[in-house]
């Protein structure tokens, strides 16, 4: 399994400020993930993030409002820009594990989570 | 369409007994994973135990096992001989294979464990 570590663990931040939050991985993972969980929500998946490409975004997230870098294979930091009290949530960064030979059981691994509350 | 169905938003069990977390899925892929997360107050997210579309054993984890019926399109999680330590909530996931890496999770129940 990967050991993910996040910085910051939580942070509160005024309307309108931008955060960015890091993701390091013990290990060199090809994709790595960036999800929000809103309280009392389930998880939503922000983007996708390759090393040496662009972030793939899922429907509803923009890179503006959510830019992503990836500059090596243990390492991505996710950026809540331009930040309201809607962005209040868990952001989580995960990577794919390999366990098995099945390309299906290849479950992913989740960091212990940013918790933003923005004011 | 990918989706995962939670239809119990919250669950309390004696401590010591077992409890069933149910889950249902739809999916047209023929080939998927199924998995269950656990996520305590502290917010990360642990992987408890994953079941494949084509394993024909239902899978255990310790005391952790996942009841798999294909056909009705359910992954109910067991838990047995419940814990303190269990209370939490818990995500039921999904990855069909024709997605990548994405997967796709329910709305979670929230367990609590009573002494």
């Amino acid at each position: 399994s990967a050991v993910i570590s996040q910085k910051p663990s939580r942070d509160i931040c005024q309307r309108g400020t931008s955060l960015t939050i890091q993701c390091q991985v013990d290990s060199q993972v090809t994709m790595m993930f960036w999800y929000r969980q809103q309280p009392g929500q389930s998880l939503t998946l922000i983007a996708t993030a390759n090393q040496g490409s662009e972030a793939t975004y899922e429907s509803g997230f923009v890179i503006d409002k959510f830019p992503i870098s990836r500059p090596n294979l243990t390492f991505s930091t996710l950026t809540v820009s331009n930040m309201s009290p809607e962005d209040s949530s868990i952001y989580l960064c995960s990577v794919a594990g390999t366990s098995g030979t099945s390309f299906l059981r290849f479950e992913q691994y989740f960091g212990p989570g940013t918790r933003l509350t923005v004011t | 369409a990918q989706k995962i169905t939670q239809t119990q938003p919250g669950m309390f069990v004696q401590e010591k007994e077992a409890v069933t977390l149910d889950c249902t899925y739809d999916t047209s892929d023929q080939s998927y994973g199924l998995f269950w997360y656990k996520q305590p107050s502290s917010g990360e997210m642990i992987f408890l135990i994953y079941q494949g579309s084509y394993d024909e054993q239902n899978a255990t984890e310790g005391r952790y096992s996942l009841n798999f019926q294909k056909a009705r399109k359910s992954a109910n999680l067991v838990i047995s001989a419940s814990q303190l330590g269990d209370s939490a909530m818990y995500f039921c996931a999904m990855r069909p294979i024709n997605t990548g890496n994405q997967f796709y999770f329910g709305t979670g129940t929230s367990l609590t464990v009573i002494p």
